[in-house]
C-alpha cells in the first residue's frame, strides 16, 4: 500500500540553525501538508500546497517558514533560525481527489 | 474558526467496548476522521465518514455521526491491549484538518 514517507525521523539542530524537513507524498496525489504537533499538544496545521504554490497557511507558518516541491517526488519544509519553541513533531500529510488526508510517520525536531 | 473538542482520558478493560466523543463546530465540514497515534508515532489513519452518513462501520469499529448537533463517536468493540493510543478526531475545512486534542485510551486488563 502506497505510504507517505518523511526523513530524517529525528533531528537535533542548535538554535539559529536552518532544518529542512523531507517528505515524499503518495505519487498520485495533488495536495501536500505540513502539520505540527508540539509535545502534549493539539496537531496545528501549518501550511497546504497545491499546484507548485501555497493554498493556505496558519498563523504559525511566518516568514521562518518555506515550502518547496523541488522535484516530481519530494516535498520539503525549511525553517530558518530554528528557536527552541519549533522543538516539535513535524508530520507531513498528502491527499489525492478524494480528500483523504494520509500522514507520513513524522520527524521529530529538537532545537537546543 | 474550527473547534474539535474532546474528553481527554478513557480507561477500559480488555474485552469491553470503547466510546470516544468528539464534538465540532464547522457545518461546512466534508469529511470526518478518526487517527490513532501510538507512542512516539505518527498518525494513523483508522476510519472516517462523509458528512451526509449518520453510520459507518468498519470491523470492530463504528462511527456515529449526528451533524444536527456536531457530534462524532468512534466505537470500539471488543477492546484489546493493542488499541491502548491516543485517538484524534479531527474536521475538513477547506481540505486542511483541525485535530481534537486528542483522547488517551488506557486498555487494562
Amino acid at each position: 500500500e502506497p505510504e507517505v514517507t518523511q526523513t530524517p525521523s529525528h533531528q537535533v539542530t542548535q538554535m539559529g540553525q536552518e532544518v529542512i524537513l523531507r517528505c515524499v507524498p503518495i505519487s498520485n496525489h495533488l495536495y501536500f501538508y505540513w502539520y505540527r504537533q508540539i509535545l502534549g499538544q493539539k496537531v496545528e496545521f501549518l501550511v497546504s500546497f497545491y499546484n507548485n504554490e501555497i493554498s493556505e497557511k496558519s498563523e504559525i507558518f511566518d516568514d521562518q517558514f518555506s515550502v518547496e516541491r523541488p522535484d516530481g517526488s519530494n516535498f520539503t519544509l525549511k525553517i530558518r533560525s530554528t528557536k527552541l519553541e519549533d522543538s516539535a513533531m513535524y508530520f507531513c500529510a498528502s491527499t489525492g481527489s478524494g480528500g483523504t488526508q494520509y500522514f507520513g510517520p513524522g520527524t521529530r525536531l529538537l532545537v537546543l | 474558526g474550527e473547534d474539535v473538542e474532546q474528553s481527554l482520558f478513557l480507561s477500559v478493560r480488555e474485552g469491553d467496548s470503547s466510546v470516544i466523543n468528539c464534538t465540532y463546530t464547522d457545518s461546512s465540514s466534508t469529511y470526518l476522521y478518526w487517527y490513532k497515534q501510538e507512542p512516539g508515532a505518527g498518525l494513523q489513519l483508522l476510519t472516517y465518514i462523509f458528512s451526509n452518513m449518520d453510520m459507518k462501520q468498519d470491523q470492530r469499529l463504528t462511527v456515529l455521526l449526528n451533524k444536527k448537533d456536531k457530534h462524532l463517536s468512534l466505537r470500539i468493540a471488543d477492546t484489546q491491549t493493542g488499541d491502548s493510543a491516543i485517538y484524534f478526531c479531527a474536521e475538513n475545512g477547506d481540505y486542511k484538518l483541525s485535530f481534537g486534542a486528542g483522547t488517551t485510551v488506557t486498555v487494562r486488563a
